[in-house]
């Protein structure tokens, strides 16, 4: 069964310093990962996917994740932190149906100026 | 293009009661999941239904159903509702359910408190 497991609960930047938010994944199968976006009070937002096409992905907002199959990871990074990326980001896998997307538990951003 | 849509935005129940949330996909959408979100969790999924019929189901009690009509729109329906249900309800849709790697677009849910 596939699953995320999300390290850090919370991380907390300085405006324009790296963000790196952590996901391994655990699959049987190639998988089909996700990041996602919930800002306060809202849903969700696909920042951006990964579907084997390569290996290296670019989202919105100026995000990308790199997929490392030998590290079962795919960490999100983004060059500089803006004040509006504070908010909560989900890592999920798709599960081998594809008829349900599994969450991690969530790493809520903070940024400071 | 509008997108995913979700009625009431917010809901106050007792135990006991019943509840029922609507959704409409994305227009040209033919699937709609739900998925429950509990305070400072992650989504859990419920359920996923394509051309009206249920395609999966996750690890909820029977309380727990749904439906999708002929304009693929949705309801979640609740009963007996418990205080452990208080929760952010989502909706996602897709254009249909046939691979993995297909984006689901989400609503911005409903909010159910039980009291």
């Amino acid at each position: 069964a596939q699953s995320v497991t999300q390290l850090g609960s919370h991380v907390s930047v300085s405006e324009g310093a790296l963000v790196l938010l952590r996901c391994n994944y655990s699959s049987s199968v190639p998988p089909y990962l996700f990041w996602y976006v919930q800002y306060p009070n809202q849903g969700l937002q696909l920042l951006l996917k990964y579907t084997s096409a390569a290996t290296l992905v670019k989202g919105i907002n100026g995000f990308e994740a790199e997929f490392k199959k030998s590290e079962t990871s795919f960490h999100l990074t983004k060059p500089s932190a803006h004040m509006s990326d504070a908010a909560e980001y989900f890592c999920a896998v798709r599960n081998t149906g594809g008829f349900k997307t599994i969450f991690g538990a969530g790493t809520r951003l903070f940024v400071k100026a | 293009d509008a997108g995913v849509t979700q009625s009431p935005t917010h809901l106050i129940k007792t135990r006991g009661q019943q509840v029922t949330l609507r959704c409409s996909p994305i227009s040209g959408h033919k699937s709609v999941s739900w998925y429950q979100q509990v305070l400072g969790q992650g989504p859990q999924f419920i359920f996923q239904y394509y051309e009206k019929e249920e395609r999966g189901r996750g690890n909820f009690p029977d309380r727990f159903s749904a439906r999708q009509f002929p304009n693929y729109s949705s309801e979640l329906n609740v009963n007996a509702l418990l205080l452990g249900d208080s929760a952010l309800y989502l909706c996602a849709s897709s254009l249909t359910t046939g691979t993995a790697q297909e984006t689901q677009y989400f609503g911005p849910g409903t909010r159910l408190l039980v009291l």
